[in-house]
């Protein structure tokens, strides 16, 4: 099993930025994905969960309309966009799945993804 | 909204002895969905356990947790070298993660 996620990226205030992570080594649709990221010597924050088999997502209240999560079924790979960057959103961000039937956690997560919003 | 406290923030002990980590809940959560996790610097967070007390694959039986209600415990009975690390209770299985804000454990 293995999910491996996007390299690093630097953006500016204001812009967008989309990570993606490729799933493979295990039936994709059987695992939701989730998006956790981590601020600098900080915890860790969900932002949100899609359902690889339907596409459905939920995202945490306070991203609500500045993050959109896609899949493509073809590739195994999942793609979370964050737009309206401020440096606040500079962290690194992961991956991980979740079974879709009886949950035990997130028992495998991508290496992450630093994303950096500096002018 | 859950939320969830770990105490201490940071645990100062020697390789050796045990280690008793705590999370609370701010109301009752299902047993079932709470885990822990282990992390490194510069590492992805390592599922330790979930259930709350069923160990993950090849985590060392050293690692143990318990609880219910609003008050879980992780502990690790003998710590080792590697041990020390942060260690994150989290609530997952109702499409929503929820994070308690971490407990280091340091070596005195």
């Amino acid at each position: 099993v293995q999910l491996v996620q996007s390299g690093a990226e630097v953006k500016k205030p204001g812009a967008s930025v989309k990570v993606s992570c490729k799933a493979s080594g295990y039936t994709f649709t059987n695992y939701h994905i989730h998006w956790v990221r981590q601020a600098p010597g900080q915890g860790l924050e969900w932002l949100g969960i899609i359902n690889p088999s339907g596409g459905s997502t939920k995202y945490a209240q306070r991203f609500q309309g500045r993050i959109t999560m896609t899949r493509d079924t073809s590739t195994n790979t999942v793609y979370m966009e964050v737009g309206s960057l401020t440096s606040e959103d500079t962290a690194l961000y992961y991956c991980a799945r979740e079974a879709t039937e009886a949950p035990r956690g997130n028992d495998y997560w991508g290496q992450g993804t630093l994303v950096t919003v500096s002018s | 909204e859950v939320v969830l406290t770990q105490s201490p923030g940071t645990l100062s002990l020697s390789p050796g002895e045990r280690a008793t980590l705590s999370c609370r809940a701010s109301q009752s959560v299902s047993t079932s969905y709470v885990a822990w996790y282990q992390q490194k610097p510069g590492q992805a967070p390592r599922l330790l356990v979930f259930g709350p007390s069923t160990r993950a694959t090849g985590i060392p039986d050293r690692f143990s947790g318990s609880g219910s209600g609003t008050d879980f415990t992780l502990t690790i009975s003998r710590l080792e070298p590697e041990d020390f690390a942060v260690y994150y209770c989290q609530l997952y299985g109702g499409s929503v993660l929820t994070f308690g804000g971490g407990t280091k454990v340091d070596i005195k």
